[in-house]
């Protein structure tokens, strides 16, 4: 149980491209989704937290109108990079707590996305 | 604010043999939470454990364990009967607070299993 599945899993595109990215929690309700950035041989960034039905909390440092984030239904977030160039190149994983799941319980993972701008 | 500190960026062990992978935190809050996560070259991130601040015993989870010291403040992780499947980046994670979802991740360290 508590599955999560997120796709594209590789995206490659030409600069000034838009990118969607989905993260759908498959067997489980989510409260609240979690989108990371992750630079080669780093650590997980957090980028946002996106909660059903209101706007994403975005961390210090990251661009609200660059990395659109959607979390229209318990089972559905999508993040978008909007115009994206080269230095948006990363990757990209999202990661869903069960609805109404205490704090103790883990963050279930979708499988990323390797996002390559040109 | 809370912190997470991984000081093995890699470490190798011999197949079948048991490894600890060090993760010290620093909190202010009495209630906390720490995860142990694993990333395969693949990347995918995948839960292995869980130790809260107030279980009374170290967590276990078939051949993972924790060995938790709450006055060093320290959750290292033990793979014991190592496997070449082993070899990951693993990272130690905690919670941001009482009741908070959101995770604070220490750098990870780089397991090889040699066979």
């Amino acid at each position: 149980g508590a599955v999560v599945s997120q796709h594209p899993s590789w995206v490659i595109c030409k600069s000034g491209t838009s990118v969607k990215i989905e993260c759908r929690s498959l067997d489980f309700q989510a409260t609240t989704m979690f989108w990371y950035r992750q630079f080669p041989k780093q650590s997980l960034m957090l980028m946002a937290t996106s909660n059903e039905g209101s706007k994403a909390t975005y961390e210090q440092g990251v661009e609200k109108d660059k990395f659109l984030i959607n979390h229209a239904s318990l089972t559905l977030s999508t993040l978008t990079v909007t115009s994206a160039h080269p230095e948006d190149s990363s990757f990209y994983i999202c990661s869903a707590s069960l609805l109404r799941g205490d704090s103790n319980q883990p963050q279930h993972f979708g499988d990323g996305t390797r996002l390559s701008i040109l | 604010a809370q912190k997470i500190t991984q000081t093995q960026p890699g470490m190798f062990v011999q197949e079948k043999e048991a490894v600890t992978l060090d993760c010290t935190y620093d909190t202010s809050d009495p209630s906390y939470g720490l995860f142990w996560y694993k990333q395969p070259s693949s990347g995918e991130m995948i839960f292995l454990i869980y130790q809260g601040s107030y279980d009374q015993q170290n967590a276990t989870e078939g051949r993972y364990s924790l060995n938790f010291q709450k006055a060093r403040k320290s959750a290292n992780l033990v793979i014991s009967a190592s496997q070449l499947g082993d070899s990951a980046m693993y990272f130690c994670a905690m919670r941001r607070g009482p009741g908070s979802y959101q995770l604070t991740f220490g750098k990870g360290t780089k397991l090889s299993v040699i066979p």
